[in-house]
């Protein structure tokens, strides 16, 4: 079974600054990856940023950088530089590369960039 | 791009009737999933397929049907709508293998039951 958890509704962060959104997971699977995507109001989902379970380096993608602590089973986007565009939900997601094999997702946290 | 395609993007239908959301991948990807979606909130997977002729029930208990008869088609299918079926409707495809094999979204569908 595999749990994500996003403990932050919403976020509110000033323009030009850095923001950290929360993620947390629980999984049986011994490989797994972990995605970050993002939701405009306009309800498309955006593919953010990857990272496998076992990739030694933390993963960034532009602006975007993933926090990853596998002990303690987190999984945190860090946004830098934050621009007005960046106001959407943000929904962690995880997938099982063996078993559990479906992409679950969190519940999502609203970010709001303030001018 | 992505290319995955839902239709309609929004539709508003009556109590009782029977409708088709539609999606279409040009990928090949083998798997295909349909979530639903209350706006602002979680998605919640309620149907997949690993490839032709394979569906599955996700983990969110769902009165619709879907089917997989060609790879890059697969069709959600609610015999009889009730106002509790309003929601967003997204549809997803990835490729096989494992690590970086994002999923792929279309835009969704806005289902309104009045």
């Amino acid at each position: 079974a595999q749990k994500i958890t996003q403990t932050q509704p919403g976020m509110f962060v000033q323009e030009k600054e850095a923001v950290t959104l929360d993620c947390t997971y629980d999984t049986s699977d011994p490989s797994y990856g972990l995605f970050w995507y993002k939701q405009p109001s306009s309800g498309e989902m955006i593919f953010l940023i990857y990272q496998g379970s076992y990739d030694q380096q933390n993963a960034t993608e532009g602006r975007y950088s993933l926090n990853f602590q596998k002990a303690r089973k987190s999984a945190n986007l860090v946004i830098s530089a934050s621009q007005l565009g960046d106001s959407a939900m943000y929904f962690c997601a995880m997938r099982g590369l063996y078993n559990n094999n479906d992409m679950r997702f969190g519940a999502g946290t609203r970010l709001t960039v303030k001018p | 791009e992505a290319d995955i395609y839902q239709t309609p993007r929004y539709l508003v239908i009556g109590t009782g009737k029977k409708i088709t959301l539609e999606c279409s991948q040009t990928m090949g990807h083998d798997k295909m999933y349909w979530y639903q979606q209350d706006p602002g909130m979680e998605l919640h997977l309620i149907h997949y397929s690993y490839g032709v002729n394979s569906t599955e029930k996700g983990d969110l208990s769902s009165e619709s049907t879907v089917s997989r008869i060609r790879t890059e088609h697969f069709p959600l299918t609610l015999e009889s709508a009730r106002p509790s079926h309003t929601s967003q409707y997204l549809c997803a495809s990835r490729g096989t293998g494992s690590g970086r094999t994002e999923a792929f979204f279309g835009q969704g569908t806005r289902l309104t039951v009045v």
